[in-house]
């Protein structure tokens, strides 16, 4: 059974600063994973996809992969209040393009 | 990114009635589009795939009889809460799956539909 992990918080970070969301998963063989941003009553909104070791930046976000670890992140720079939000940890479950979720980080950014 | 719409975004309706939520894809097309529920402070649920042209795969604990799924089209996926109890009101949310290259895909939501039953 494959799972995410990823702290419930809530992270609280002041306007300006950097938040870092982690998350980790349990197989090893996973390729894929996605960073969703879910503002309350709303649906969920694609942040970032990412598939290869390393950082991938855009803009104010980089997601960050760690395979041998097991373990994603997701670095928010300049962080503003409109950021305040929960953020899902996604991991896609190969040929079947189902998402696995974690429970999701909810943000607090304080002005 | 890909659009994915929703059709109504919300609904009241009376217990035992039946209610249909589309789902549309609208600038791609998705062989495959999910199903999700969701209720105050909790995380989406996963219902059900809807896979085109062919019958649902539904999650465990989710009754096909009462949450019916048709992916009619490659942009259409419908669902349908028959004889609607309150216990039913929730938000759900539909996804579709857009390849970008083989075995590459970015999941989309729609905007959800917010059912109420009384």
């Amino acid at each position: 059974q494959k799972e995410v992990e990823q702290n419930s918080g809530p992270l609280s970070v002041p306007e300006g600063a950097i938040a870092s969301l982690n998350c980790t998963y349990s197989d090893r063989g996973s390729q894929s994973f996605f960073w969703y941003r879910q503002y309350s009553g709303k649906s969920p909104e694609l942040i970032m996809f990412i598939y290869s070791n390393g950082d991938k930046e855009d803009g104010r976000f980089t997601a960050q992969l760690n395979k041998a670890s097991q373990y994603v992140s997701l670095l928010i720079r300049d962080s503003q209040p409109s950021d305040s939000a929960t953020y899902l940890c996604l991991e896609g479950s190969g040929n079947t393009g189902k998402l696995i979720f974690g429970q999701g980080t909810t943000l607090q950014v304080k002005p | 990114g890909a659009v994915v719409s929703q059709h109504p975004s919300w609904v009241i309706c009376k217990s035992g009635t039946s209610v249909k939520i589309e789902c549309r894809s609208l600038d791609f097309q998705a062989t495959t589009m999910f199903w999700y529920r969701q209720f105050p402070k909790q995380s989406l649920m996963l219902m059900a795939t809807s896979n085109e042209g062919s019958k649902a795969t539904y999650e465990q604990g989710v009754e096909k009889d009462k949450f019916l799924i048709n992916h009619a089209s490659l942009t259409l996926s419908t669902l349908t809460v028959t004889s609607a109890h309150p216990e039913d009101s929730s938000f759900y949310i539909c996804s579709a799956n857009q390849y970008t290259v083989p075995d590459s895909y970015e999941q989309y939501f729609g905007p959800g539909t917010r059912l109420t039953v009384t």
